[in-house]
C-alpha cells in the first residue's frame, strides 16, 4: 500500500500570496496514479488535478500539479477569497487500495 | 447536471447494519466505475470500496472487508452498501462517488456526492 504524507499540515497566508503543497509518496509511482481534491467546510470533495498536472473541468489556470516518482506539488500562485480550504492528493493506483494524504490545510494569515 | 445523491445514513448500535443507497443522475450510470469514500470527523478521506459497471470487479478496504457489501442496479442508476458488524469506528461521512477515466493520465473520482452521516453508537 502506497503511504501519502502530505506537508505541511497548516499553511497560513494572505489572499494574493502563493501557496506550496507538497504530497510525498512512500514508493515511486506513477505520475498519472496521481491526483489531487479541495475541500471546503461542509462539501463533498472537489477534484483538481488528475495525473498529477491536468487540470480538471473548470478549474482555474492558478492550480497548477506537479511532480513525479515520490514528490509532488501542487502549486496555487495566488489565493483567492475562495482557495482557503483543505487540499488533499491521493494515489489512485492500477489496483486498490486507493490511499489518501492526510490533507493540508490553507487558512487565511 | 450530473449528479449523485446519498440516503441512509442514520444512527445504529455497534454489531447493528444499515444500508446506504446512492443515486445518480445526470449521465450514463452503468458506463461508470462507482466507489465509496468515508470520512471521519476532522479527519481524513478513506476509500472504502469499488464496484465496476458490469459489477464484475469489486473491492474493498482491508477495515471492511467480510462486513461492507458494495452493489449497483444499473437499470435504476443506483449504487448500495450494505454495511453490518458496524464498529464505532465506522463512524463517519459516507461519499458516494464516480470513477473518471483519463486514458494514459489515469483515473480519479471526479463526481461527489454530498454525503451521509453514519454514527455507529449505543
Amino acid at each position: 500500500e502506497i503511504v501519502l504524507t502530505q506537508s505541511p499540515g497548516t499553511l497560513s497566508l494572505s489572499p494574493g500570496e502563493r501557496a506550496t503543497l507538497s504530497c510525498r509518496a512512500s514508493l515511486s509511482i506513477r505520475s498519472s496514479y496521481l491526483d489531487w481534491y479541495q475541500q471546503k467546510p461542509g462539501q463533498a470533495p472537489r477534484l483538481l488535478i488528475y495525473g498529477a498536472s491536468s487540470r480538471a473541468a473548470g478549474i482555474p489556470e492558478r492550480f497548477t500539479g506537479s511532480g513525479s516518482g515520490t514528490d509532488f506539488t501542487l502549486v496555487i500562485s495566488r489565493l483567492e477569497p475562495e482557495d482557503f480550504a483543505v487540499y488533499y492528493c491521493q494515489h489512485y493506483g492500477s489496483s486498490p487500495p486507493y490511499t489518501f494524504g492526510q490533507g493540508t490545510k490553507v487558512e487565511i494569515k | 447536471e450530473m449528479q449523485l445523491v446519498e440516503s441512509g445514513g442514520g444512527l445504529v448500535k455497534p454489531g447493528g447494519s444499515l444500508r446506504l443507497s446512492c443515486a445518480a443522475s445526470g449521465f450514463t450510470f452503468g458506463n461508470y466505475r462507482m466507489n465509496w469514500v468515508r470520512q471521519t470527523l476532522g479527519k481524513g478521506l478513506e476509500w472504502v470500496s469499488s464496484i465496476s459497471p458490469g459489477s464484475g470487479n469489486i473491492y474493498y478496504a482491508d477495515s471492511v472487508r467480510g462486513r461492507f457489501t458494495i452493489s449497483r442496479d444499473n437499470a435504476d442508476n443506483s449504487l448500495y452498501l450494505q454495511m453490518s458488524s458496524l464498529r464505532a469506528e465506522d463512524t463517519a461521512v459516507y461519499y458516494c462517488a464516480r470513477t473518471e477515466v483519463y486514458g494514459d493520465y489515469g483515473d480519479a473520482f471526479d463526481i461527489w456526492g454530498q454525503g451521509t452521516m453514519v454514527t455507529v453508537s449505543s
